[in-house]
């Protein structure tokens, strides 16, 4: 059974900190790798894809990718209240026809 | 900015009815999808579908579920017999020949009751 585990939380981090967000996944074989933001009632959206061992930055957003130890992370720089989501992380796996396997989400709570 | 659009936003039903769920891709996408999410839990894959045929399906689509692209625009979910545990949040998603990123609806909450 192929798993993309990660920490349910909460993750509570002051206003202005930064996030980090892990993610471990059973696959080696795996090529693509994305970080969802979901609000409450809300549909996945899109953050951050990645592909390839090492960093990724897009705005205060970094997405780290470590093939060897199989670990996906998201690190979110100055954090706001906004940002306050459950962040979902998904892996195609190899020979799956493109289908998104989801961890169960960390919800992550910035405060005042 | 293109966007996956699902109507309607929330349907209620009756056990041992039929619905069918609507999707509008975005227009130059060629893969589509179809993933639910019970709540409180995590977003599981139902069916995935090119070329007028499904690629992909898990075991939770079963006989119950059939998906139809009856047009140049529209996808659709049917559950000809719905239950209980069938009441989720049911996302559409599709994406371009080239990527793999997928983009999804606002997703159509299904209560059967």
């Amino acid at each position: 059974q192929k798993e993309v585990e990660q920490n349910s939380g909460p993750l509570s981090v002051p206003e202005g900190a930064i996030a980090s967000l892990n993610c471990t996944y059973s696959d080696r074989g795996s090529q693509s790798f994305f970080w969802y933001r979901q609000y409450s009632g809300k549909s996945p959206e899109l953050i951050m894809s990645i592909y390839s061992n090492g960093d990724k930055e897009d705005g205060r957003f970094t997405a780290q990718l470590n093939k060897a130890s199989q670990y996906v992370s998201l690190l979110i720089r100055d954090s706001q209240p906004s940002d306050s989501a459950t962040y979902l992380c998904a892996v195609i796996y190899t020979g799956t026809a493109s289908k998104l396997t989801f961890g169960t989400g960390t919800r992550l709570q910035v405060t005042l | 900015e293109p966007e996956v659009t699902q109507t309607p936003s929330h349907q209620v039903t009756q056990m041992g009815q039929e619905v069918i769920l609507r999707c509008v891709p975005i227009s130059n996408h060629l893969y589509f999808y179809w993933y639910r999410q019970i709540l409180g839990q995590k977003v599981e894959f139902l069916v995935s579908f090119y070329n007028n045929e499904i690629s992909e399906k898990s075991e939770i689509f079963d006989d119950q579920f059939s998906v139809e692209r009856p047009d140049g625009s529209n996808f659709t979910l049917k559950i000809r017999s719905t239950k209980l545990e069938d009441s989720a949040m049911y996302f559409c998603a599709s994406r371009d020949r080239g990527g793999t990123e997928a983009f999804f609806g606002q997703g159509t909450r299904l209560t059967v009751v």
